[in-house]
């Protein structure tokens, strides 16, 4: 049971480049979340996805966009990357199952725009 | 910005030692969770308490929450090496379809002296 997978692990961008980071879960989660994480900072929310077929904006959406795939991927692009992108990147699901709302996370994605 | 407030932001002290942190948050909440960071790797959900709860214990880890005073303690007895870690506070406001907006606190950096 791998959980919640993302790739890529690390990625260099220079300014103005795309790229889209990979997220899926395998945990029949109906809820999907990217956030980013700031060096000593807690996470923010970017974007986030109840079910399948629907995306909502988090904290911080400027500058992304997302497609929920389907029930298991969830994909954040960034169209034209800036150095304020450089940040490590976290998926996570969560079920509403027996009202725990706990949320799973990847392993992340260390992104650096130069 | 932020919801929580966390503090220390570091914190070091000696394997069997009991670690005390706190989180302060501005609205009203739905529940409270706690997460741990190990460096370098996602988060992983230790505990949630609701916002109708004030104590709640799992192993060595109490949580309590004061919603009067819109702060909450994470409590780490008898600590181990292994607890060495980033903790964060996050807390639920909304629950949109089951889909629940984490807002983070910047977090606390605990480091456990063999």
């Amino acid at each position: 049971n791998a959980g919640v997978t993302q790739t890529p692990k690390f990625q260099v961008l220079k300014t103005g480049q795309s790229m889209t980071l990979q997220c899926a879960q395998d945990m029949n989660h109906n809820s999907m979340y990217w956030y980013r994480q700031d060096p000593g900072m807690g996470l923010r929310l970017i974007y986030y996805s109840a079910s399948e077929g629907t995306t909502d904006k988090g904290e911080v959406p400027n500058g992304y966009n997302v497609s929920r795939l389907n029930k298991r991927e969830f994909s954040l692009r960034l169209e034209s990357a800036a150095p304020s992108q450089t940040s490590v990147y976290f998926c996570a699901s969560s079920s509403e199952i027996l009202a725990k709302n706990i949320q799973y996370f990847g392993a992340g994605t260390r992104l650096s725009v130069l | 910005s932020q919801q929580g407030e966390e503090d220390p932001q570091a914190l070091s002290i000696q394997e069997g030692e009991n670690a005390t942190m706190n989180c302060s948050y501005k609205t009203s909440i739905n529940n409270l969770q706690w997460y741990r960071q190990n460096s370098g790797r996602g988060l992983v959900h230790l505990i949630l308490i609701r916002s109708n709860e004030r104590e709640k214990h799992s192993g060595r880890l109490r949580v309590t929450l004061d919603t009067s005073k819109k702060s909450s303690s994470l409590l780490i007895t008898a600590s181990r090496a292994a607890d060495t870690a980033s903790y964060f506070c996050a807390t639920v406001s909304l629950i949109i379809q089951g889909a629940q907006k984490l807002v983070f606190g910047q977090g606390t950096r605990l480091t456990i002296n063999p």
